[in-house]
């Protein structure tokens, strides 16, 4: 089965400064439709899931253009510019997969600290 | 704006089964698969399964034996029945749109003795 294994599983960062997650894949994540449907969510603490990128790098709309992904094949990232205090929480990659059976499947999360 | 509204059960013994709803207000209901995820306290995420308007159904093959995802189209909601609970099935629930692009608040159940 796909396995998505992020680093690092903890980041402490200042306020200003950038800050990255990798996400990697056991497998390659190209669809036979020629898509890649890597996505990117956001937790903040006490609250549900957050959608921020979907397809490696399309931002959901009213998602601060500070937030990109970018990536490839079995390699993604997610990228903040620059922190803001609010975007403290747990970062997670998901992937939509067809084969062997339709499922999602989520990285451990990454928690971003102040 | 799309809103998903759940309830269910908040707390359950060992071998119950755990059963909750969502409700989805505000958007196109047909047009999409609507998942189920789960959260354990303190720890990562968990895709349970989806359904379509249909009733068409994907499992997570490590719960499937246990799961059964049903809807109700003309009331905009889907449910979830899971079989058998432990301890081990403590956690936030939630609901989600296909793409995960919006969630339910979540649902916390609680297994215990």
């Amino acid at each position: 089965d796909l396995v998505l294994t992020q680093t690092p599983l903890s980041s402490s960062v200042t306020l200003g400064q950038p800050a990255s997650i990798s996400c990697r894949s056991s497998q390659s994540l190209v669809h036979t439709d020629g898509n890649t449907y890597l996505s990117w969510l956001q937790q903040r603490p006490g609250q549900p899931p957050r959608l921020l990128l979907y397809k490696i790098s399309n931002r959901l709309s009213g998602v601060p253009d500070r937030f990109s992904g970018s990536g490839a094949g079995t390699d993604f990232a997610l990228k903040i510019s620059r922190v803001e205090a609010g975007d403290v929480g747990v970062y997670y990659c998901v992937q939509q997969t067809q084969f062997p059976h339709p499922m999602y499947t989520f990285g451990q999360g990454t928690k971003l600290e102040i | 704006q799309v809103q998903l509204q759940q309830w269910g059960a908040g707390l359950l013994k060992p071998s119950e089964t755990l059963s909750l709803t969502c409700a989805v207000y505000g958007g196109s209901f047909t047009g999409y698969f609507w998942s189920w995820i789960r959260q354990p306290p303190g720890k990562g995420l968990e895709w349970i399964g989806e359904i379509n308007h249909s009733g068409n159904t994907n499992y997570n093959p490590s719960l499937e034996r246990r799961v059964t995802i049903s809807v109700d189209t003309p009331k905009n909601q889907l449910s979830l029945n899971l079989t058998s609970v432990t301890a081990a099935d403590t956690g936030v629930y939630y609901c989600a749109r296909g793409g995960l692009s919006r969630w339910g608040l979540g649902t916390l159940v609680t297994v215990s003795s």
